[in-house]
């Protein structure tokens, strides 16, 4: 596709529940990013990699968040035993270069995941 | 650590004005500077990205500014549609970072 694409758009787990949610990124793009954004907030970021490499983890909120990126294409985020505070909307982004490059970031339309 | 305010948090106006959003940062040493548009349930729309070495970016009817040394960024819309109506965000990319830091955005109606 021409854009960014996340899946499930929309996702309602009960509390303890293991999800996981499925970033396609733009064809070609290297790097790809995960942001989290609360209700009335902007994106906060998660983790960052540069082909299949996990560059930057250091907005993971727990050891309960996990993401991988095992080919350099499709990236999965993994939240494990699910709590409250885990609602949000989970935005994936792409951008052409690498690591320094002055590319644009393109977001998907993100998956809402509300937590029982 | 990177702070971003957006002003006014929420903006209305009649449709044809001119309007101007703004945008601060706490440490100037950024690398890029990005303007977003998100529609209700939906991802974020780049608009403009302008460069650290640039004072402004230009498309269509919206131009953004960039005072690098003062910290300060403005996105300009010239006669304003309804369909502007959205949340416009505000996000700094720093001089050694690759992540993006947001604003909390501002959230604009244009009214018919």
């Amino acid at each position: 596709g021409a854009g960014v694409s996340q899946s499930p758009r929309y996702k309602v787990a009960k509390r303890g529940q293991d999800v996981a949610l499925r970033c396609d990124p733009i064809s070609g793009h290297v790097s790809l990013f995960w942001y989290q954004q609360a209700l009335g907030q902007g994106p906060e970021f998660l983790t960052y990699f540069q082909n299949e490499a996990q560059l930057d983890k250091s907005g993971l909120p727990s050891d309960r968040f996990f993401a991988e990126r095992p080919e350099g294409s499709v990236s999965t985020l993994k939240i494990q035993r699910t709590q409250q505070e885990d609602s949000a909307v989970y935005l994936c982004a792409s951008s052409l270069g690498q690591t320094y490059s002055n590319q644009p970031q393109h977001f998907g339309d993100g998956t809402r995941l509300s937590i029982l | 650590k990177q702070e971003v305010t957006q002003i006014p948090a929420a903006l209305s106006v009649p449709e044809g004005e001119n309007l101007v959003l703004n945008c601060s940062f706490t440490d100037s040493a950024i690398y890029n500077l990005q303007w977003f548009r998100q529609d209700p349930g939906k991802g974020l729309t780049s608009l403009l990205l302008i460069q650290s070495s640039q004072r402004e970016q230009t498309s269509g009817r919206l131009n953004a500014s960039l005072d690098k040394s003062s910290g300060r960024s403005t996105l300009y819309i010239a006669a304003s549609q309804p369909g502007d109506s959205a949340t416009y965000l505000c996000a700094v990319r720093g001089g050694r970072d690759y992540k993006l830091t947001f604003g909390k955005g501002t959230l604009l109606t244009v009214n018919p």
